[in-house]
């Protein structure tokens, strides 16, 4: 799976749009970029993914660069419970299709919401 | 929304014993992993498990430990001898039949090995 790079540590006020930037610079034409986030040390919690559109739901949005090299996740009110280390993978089926679901976690961005 | 159940939420345990971590994957799901978090690291990825065996495994899932589905709802981790170096949080996670959508993670079992 393609690396990707975060930025360690981002702050956001309350109510504010959090943007969050990631770097893929070697991501191959089918793979997904995901986000996860992870508060304190619960299990990973899945935000949104996509693979050459922007996509939106209810928790974020996520914008991908026309060459796909760099994406930026959208959280668009930040509020403190969503304070969370916010992963950015690259991943996607192999030519086996066995990595499905194996996920390479980096040490993603630790975004802190204050007030 | 589903929710993958992992239990217990805390494990205590002496070196040289066996554990065996238990977790409820989402009912129609196909697709089961483990995963680890050593405290202050990366979440690693130790195995994935489809069609009742193994798909694919990391260099740490040695031969101590092994997974089961045993009567098709349950999914289990068992480490065979703890050692210290095993003390970790470990999520479950399933994933169902569109293999491009979204890991459900458990919240983990936070395991101590004294």
């Amino acid at each position: 799976d393609a690396k990707t790079t975060q930025p360690p540590s981002m702050d956001c006020a309350e109510g504010r749009a959090a943007n969050l930037p990631c770097n893929h610079s070697t991501i191959s034409g089918n793979e997904y970029v995901y986000w996860y986030r992870q508060i304190h040390s619960q299990g990973p919690q899945y935000i949104i993914h996509g693979l050459k559109n922007n996509e939106t739901n209810e928790m974020a949005s996520l914008i991908i660069t026309e060459d796909r090299k760099s994406s930026t996740l959208i959280l668009p009110h930040a509020t403190l419970r969503d304070t969370a280390v916010y992963y950015c993978i690259v991943s996607g089926a192999n030519a086996g299709g066995t990595s499905y679901g194996k996920l390479t976690f980096g040490q993603g961005t630790i975004l802190t919401v204050h007030p | 929304e589903p929710e993958v159940t992992q239990t217990p939420s805390h494990q205590v345990t002496q070196m040289g014993q066996e554990v065996i971590l238990r977790c409820v994957p989402i009912s129609n799901h196909l697709y089961f992993y483990w995963y680890r978090q050593i405290l202050g690291q990366k979440v690693e990825f130790l195995v994935s498990f489809y069609n009742n065996e193994i798909s694919e495994k990391s260099e740490i899932f040695d031969d101590q430990f092994s997974v089961e589905r045993p009567d098709g709802s349950n999914f289990t981790l068992k480490i065979r001898s703890t050692k210290l170096e095993d003390s970790a949080m470990y999520f479950c996670a399933s994933l169902g039949t569109d293999l491009n959508e979204k890991l459900f993670f458990g919240s983990g079992t936070q395991l101590s090995v004294l």
